[in-house]
């Protein structure tokens, strides 16, 4: 059991560059979430769904986008990357509300 | 909105000591409560949910309280080691669709040998 994994650990984009982060999550949870960790600002809920083809957005959702198209993973896509968007993101999986995380994905934005 | 506090932001313990850490939160119409271990450079561990209907939470030396009337949780940690030395998380959980939680800042924890 790999539990939640996210794809890829490390990354450093220009400003403008586009790119996807990979979820996955072999629980077979209906929930999954993607977050953001910043120092000072905690962790703050991007985009979730609640199951295969559904998404909604959370707390901080402007300058992404999300796909659920299998139930297993969960894609979180920046279309024109922004150094604001420097952070550390977390994907999360839920069953009866106790949520499990990934090991984090560490984005630089030149 | 839900708003969640720990305070404080650090602690440092002798080993052996036990810990106390408190997490408040502004809406007590909870779903649940979860606790979160984090290491440096590290994801979420969870260490202990507890439902709205619950009080407390019991995993080996993590003891986990909720008192939902005054809006506050606490974690205990009975006889502390150096490897209990981490961030900690609490987490206020809504049933509103998607189980969303609202976290709190955070207690960096340091245990001294």
């Amino acid at each position: 059991n790999a539990g939640v994994t996210q794809t890829p650990k490390f990354r450093v984009l220009k400003t403008g560059q586009s790119m996807t982060l990979l979820c996955a999550q072999d629980m077979n949870h209906e929930y999954m979430y993607w977050y953001r960790q910043d120092p000072g600002m905690g962790l703050r809920l991007i985009h979730y769904s609640v199951g295969e083809g559904t998404t909604a957005k959370g707390e901080v959702p402007d300058g992404y986008n999300v796909s659920r198209l299998k139930k297993q993973n969960f894609l979180l896509g920046l279309e024109s990357a922004a150094p604001s968007q420097t952070s550390v993101y977390f994907c999360a999986s839920s069953l009866k509300g106790e949520q499990f995380f990934g090991p984090g994905t560490r984005l630089t934005v030149l | 909105k839900q708003e969640v506090t720990q305070i404080p932001a650090a602690l440092s313990v002798p080993e052996g000591e036990n810990l106390v850490l408190n997490c408040s939160f502004t809406d007590s119409a909870i779903y649940n409560l979860q606790w979160f271990r984090q290491d440096p450079g590290k994801g979420l561990t969870s260490l202990l949910l507890i439902q709205s209907s619950q009080r407390e939470q019991t995993s080996g030396r993590l003891n986990a309280s909720l008192d939902k009337s005054s809006g506050r949780s606490t974690l205990y940690i009975a006889a502390s080691q150096p490897g209990d030395s981490a961030t900690y998380l609490c987490a206020a959980g809504i049933k509103a669709a998607g189980n969303k939680l609202t976290f709190g800042g955070g207690t960096r924890v340091l245990v001294k040998p």
